[in-house]
């Protein structure tokens, strides 16, 4: 059983549309970090955010922190091709500095 | 910089035999951690060390063992391959333990295929 659930586990749009990936946990977490991961490559950090209720925006991309610091959403705004890949959550459990990670949502995003 | 090196990108092992992946950084990091990958399964914790020295075992260390001699390196070595740990192995580095407020850096994968 994962710490965080991540929906949809895909995810296919045209280009210009608005998508919306959900990380949901039971637990509660000190941090949670989004990754992006692209073929064949390592993950890499899109944003980290701590305090609850916490919304960051990297650029197109905005990402927001549970109030419970329980769940995160990841939007992104008129997505464009480049954007394609697998999106990760990861999670630090409070008193536990070990990241948890989500199984990831594939996003596809159509010219 | 470098950054994190994986050596090699591919491997096939038979059922048995045993190997040692390879982790190098060259960014200073204290804090590295090999992780397996799996469709459908994120990425899940294996071995981890806070330092030159210091092991200890993450979420699914069963027939994986790692030292840490060096700050760079951080070997992770399969004892006798089964076809269940056929999977990518990403290794990745922090300057800190402290991860919530670290950015890790992910090495590019090894991607095992044991027969």
């Amino acid at each position: 059983t994962q710490l965080l659930e991540q929906s949809p586990q895909f995810l296919s749009i045209q280009e210009g549309e608005n998508l919306t990936v959900y990380c949901n946990s039971s637990s509660v977490f000190s941090s949670l970090q989004w990754y992006r991961q692209e073929p064949g490559e390592g993950p890499v950090l899109l944003v980290t955010v701590v305090t609850g209720g916490e919304v960051k925006k990297l650029k197109r991309l905005t990402f927001q922190f549970g109030d419970a610091r329980k769940d995160s959403s990841l939007h992104i705004t008129a997505a464009q091709t480049g954007d394609t890949g697998l999106y990760l959550c990861a999670g630090e459990p409070i008193n536990d500095y070990k990241l948890s990670f989500g199984a990831g949502t594939t996003v596809t995003v159509r010219a | 910089n470098a950054g994190v090196t994986q050596t090699p990108k591919f491997q096939v092992l038979k059922t048995g035999q045993s190997m040692t992946l390879q982790c190098a950084q060259d960014m200073n990091h204290e804090y590295m951690s090999w992780y397996r990958q799996d469709p459908g399964m994120g990425l899940r914790l294996i071995h981890y060390s806070v330092g030159a020295g210091i092991t200890d075992q993450g979420e699914v260390p069963n027939g994986y063992n790692v030292s840490r001699s060096t700050t760079e390196d951080f070997p992770l070595r399969l004892l006798s391959a089964a076809p269940s740990q056929t999977s990518v192995y990403f290794c990745a580095s922090s300057y800190d333990y402290e991860t919530s407020t670290d950015t890790q850096y992910f090495g590019p994968g090894t991607r095992l295929t044991v027969l």
